[in-house]
C-alpha cells in the first residue's frame, strides 16, 4: 500500500546538536510539506516543496533546513539555531494541482534533553 | 490573506449526542474546504472535503456543507461515539476550485471528547 513514512517516531536531541527527521512517500506525489505542532496548537508550516530540487520557506523556517533531491524524500534538519525545537513534527504530501488534500505521516516527536 | 476560524474547544459530549463544530473561512477566491481528524499521537487523516459551493462532503457519519453565502463549513454528526474522540481541523486550499491547489491553511483545531 502507498503511504508516507516518518522516522523515527521519537527523537531526543541534546542542546546544540543538529538532527534530521526523515520523510519518505511512495504515492508519486509532487508536493511535500513539513509542519510543526505544539501542544494545544494548530499546524505551522515550516517548509514546502512543489517539485524536486526546489523548496520554499513557510511561516516558521528559521532554524530549519530541508532538501528535495528525490521525489520520494523530503528530510527536515532541525539545527542548533532553532531555539525551541521540542515539538511534534508532521510531514505531508499532495498530488499537486488538484483538490484531493494532503496525506500525512504519523509524525515525529522531538524532545530536547 | 486567507484564513480559517474554528470554534474553540474542548468540546465534551455524551455518547450518541449530536455534534457540531463550527468553521468559517476568509478567502479571496473559491477554495476547496476540508476536515481532518487527528487521533492522539498520530498524524492527520482526511475526513471529508468539498470543492465548490453547496457541495456536501460526508464520511463515517460526519457531514459538512460548503456554504459560500455564510463562508462556513460546519462539521456535524448525528450520534457521536467514544471512538470519535480526537482533534478536528478545518482547512482550506488557496486558489480556485477545479484549478490548481495551493497550500492548505488550517484552523487551530477543536478537541472533542466523548464520554460513555
Amino acid at each position: 500500500d502507498g503511504g508516507i513514512t516518518q522516522s523515527p517516531k521519537y527523537l531526543f536531541r541534546k542542546e546544540g546538536q543538529n538532527v534530521t527527521l526523515s520523510c519518505e512517500q511512495n504515492l508519486n506525489h509532487d508536493a511535500m510539506y513539513w509542519y510543526r505542532q505544539d501542544p494545544g496548537q494548530g499546524l505551522r508550516l515550516i517548509y514546502y516543496s512543489q517539485i524536486v530540487n526546489d523548496f520554499q520557506k513557510g511561516d516558521i523556517a528559521e532554524g530549519y533546513s530541508v532538501s528535495r533531491e528525490k521525489k520520494e524524500s523530503f528530510p527536515l534538519t532541525v539545527t542548533s539555531a532553532q531555539k525551541n525545537p521540542t515539538a511534534f513534527y508532521l510531514c505531508a504530501s499532495a498530488r499537486g494541482p488538484d483538490n484531493y488534500g494532503y496525506t500525512f505521516g504519523s509524525g515525529t516527536r522531538l524532545t530536547v534533553v | 490573506g486567507d484564513s480559517v476560524t474554528q470554534m474553540e474547544g474542548p468540546v465534551t459530549l455524551s455518547e450518541e449526542a449530536f455534534l457540531t463544530i463550527n468553521c468559517t473561512y476568509t478567502a479571496t477566491g473559491y477554495p476547496s474546504l476540508f476536515w481532518y481528524v487527528q487521533y492522539p499521537g498520530e498524524g492527520l487523516q482526511l475526513l471529508l472535503k468539498a470543492t465548490k459551493a453547496d457541495d456536501k462532503g460526508s464520511n463515517k457519519g460526519f457531514e459538512a456543507t460548503y456554504r459560500k453565502e455564510t463562508t462556513s463549513f460546519h462539521l456535524e454528526k448525528g450520534s457521536v461515539q467514544v471512538s470519535d474522540s480526537a482533534v478536528y481541523f478545518c482547512a482550506l486550499s488557496e486558489g480556485d476550485y477545479g484549478g490548481s491547489q495551493g497550500n492548505l491553511i488550517f484552523g487551530k483545531g477543536t478537541k472533542l471528547s466523548v464520554k460513555p
